[in-house]
């Protein structure tokens, strides 16, 4: 069975440090990869998915690759802000369209 | 709008009493699937469904009934609530195809809880 990783389950940086968000995958068979973000409460916002036969996606700050064989999946996010915390949650798909999640890293960027 | 909904968003209710929280899309997607996310536990998925009268178990099926009856709705159904299914719940939808993967789009939650 698929288990996914975020360490660390918590951050804190200043305003205007790069965030890297780090997520591990055991089974390498996977099919796409997507981050969301979360706040407190709230739903999922999608920010990237990552198909298997891509290492990279960017958009805007964020940028987040891929490294199937390795089995880890790295999100970074360039000049955090303050509005950048909330919690980011990897996933990971199967064939069947499953997905498999993180426990999530819950980023705080103080002003 | 391309959306998935959810209703209610928010339901407080007491052990034993039948509920059913209502998911719709309009994409015209042949998958769908409930979450629930639980502080410390994630997200972990209850049911899916991969076309209409096509149901199957996820990681957590206890305690929850489906069904998909429509290609837009997916229900799902606490016959007898108890207090562990507190919980944030989540529908999401998408494309699908054995050996094909495609994004899945998720309604905005319902907050359930059981006392």
């Amino acid at each position: 069975k698929q288990e996914v990783t975020q360490i660390p389950a918590a951050l804190s940086v200043p305003e205007g440090e790069n965030l890297v968000l780090n997520c591990s995958f055991t089974d390498s068979a996977i099919y796409n990869l997507q981050w969301f973000r979360q706040d407190p409460g709230k739903g999922l916002t999608s920010l990237l998915l990552i198909q298997s036969s891509q290492r990279e996606q960017t958009s805007g700050r964020l940028n987040a690759s891929l490294d199937k064989s390795s089995g880890r999946s790295t999100l970074y996010i360039a000049a955090s802000q303050p509005g950048d915390s909330a919690t980011y949650l990897c996933a990971c798909y199967d064939s069947w369209g499953k997905l498999q999640f993180g426990a999530g890293t819950q980023v705080v960027v103080t002003p | 709008e391309a959306q998935v909904t959810q209703n209610p968003r928010y339901l407080i209710t007491v052990t034993g009493k039948k509920l059913t929280v209502t998911c719709s899309q309009n994409m015209n997607h042949e998958y769908m699937s409930w979450y629930r996310q639980d502080p410390g536990l994630g997200l972990r998925q209850i049911y899916y469904s991969m076309n209409v009268e096509v149901t199957d178990k996820g990681d957590v099926p206890e305690g929850y009934k489906v069904s998909r009856k429509e290609k837009r709705n997916f229900p799902l159904i606490l016959e007898s609530p108890s207090p562990n299914q507190t919980s944030l719940y989540f529908c999401a939808s998408s494309v699908t195809g054995q050996g094909l993967s495609y994004e899945q789009y998720f309604g905005p939650g319902t907050r359930l809880t059981v006392t």
